[in-house]
């Protein structure tokens, strides 16, 4: 399977604990974007990477989530000290860069969160 | 304020039974439209892309078409195997080069046998 690839599919956590989800991109995609989508709305973007770099983050992103892509391959999103709040589907998607044919970007199955 | 706005919210069809669904949008300048399905407890599915007025895409039951302000989601003879919530999202040509896109709430689309 050469699609994106997050890890883990679930997580439960204890209210204070910190989590860290893994994705991998589809390997040529240069751009990784992370999205948050709660029961009945649509994916909100959180952040995005083009190879290493961190480029943008929405204002949905408090100073408790943490985000890297070390080397341009695989990123990590860190939640640290989890709300009840913070519960949602965790999305990874990929990408082209822009101005390239087909820049349309391939999401990955998710990680559901819940915090208890 | 970028906004994206798709109805009906729900959409129940007999097999067979063609419909629409609709996404309408409010951007200062749009790079492209997107349809995505996306399954219950699932990361949505790519459809396909519009980027200009008068564009239709067509794969299988589905048929994608853009005009200026919304773009329109055409479901010939669905089988219950379209049952899913059908994303639309937008991307703008300002604001960097994000490409980051701006979903709408979805269509949750039921087909009965």
């Amino acid at each position: 399977d050469t699609g994106v690839s997050q890890d883990p599919r679930h997580k439960i956590t204890k209210r204070g604990q910190n989590v860290t989800f893994r994705c991998d991109p589809i390997s040529e995609h240069n751009r990784l974007y992370w999205y948050r989508q709660t029961l009945g709305q649509g994916p909100e973007f959180l952040t995005y990477f083009q190879n290493e770099a961190q480029l943008e983050k929405s204002r949905l992103l408090s100073d408790r989530f943490s985000a890297e892509r070390p080397k341009g391959s695989f990123s990590t999103l860190e939640i640290q000290r989890t709300e009840q709040g913070d519960s949602a589907m965790y999305l990874c998607a990929s990408s082209l860069l822009p101005g390239q044919p087909n820049t349309e970007a391939f999401f990955g199955q998710g990680t559901r969160l819940t915090v208890v | 304020e970028d906004q994206v706005t798709q109805s009906p919210e729900a959409l129940r069809l007999q097999e067979g039974e063609s419909s629409s669904l609709n996404c309408s949008y409010t951007v200062s300048g749009l790079r492209g439209l997107f349809w995505y399905r996306q399954d219950p407890g699932k990361g949505p599915e790519f459809l396909f892309t519009l980027y200009s007025a008068g564009e239709e895409k067509e794969k299988e039951r589905l048929k994608a078409t853009l005009t200026k302000k919304e773009s329109f989601l055409h479901i010939t003879a669905p089988k219950p195997e379209d049952s899913a919530t059908y994303l639309c999202a937008v991307q703008t040509n300002y604001g960097g080069a994000t490409n980051k896109l701006i979903f709408g709430t979805g269509t949750l689309l039921a087909v009965q046998p």
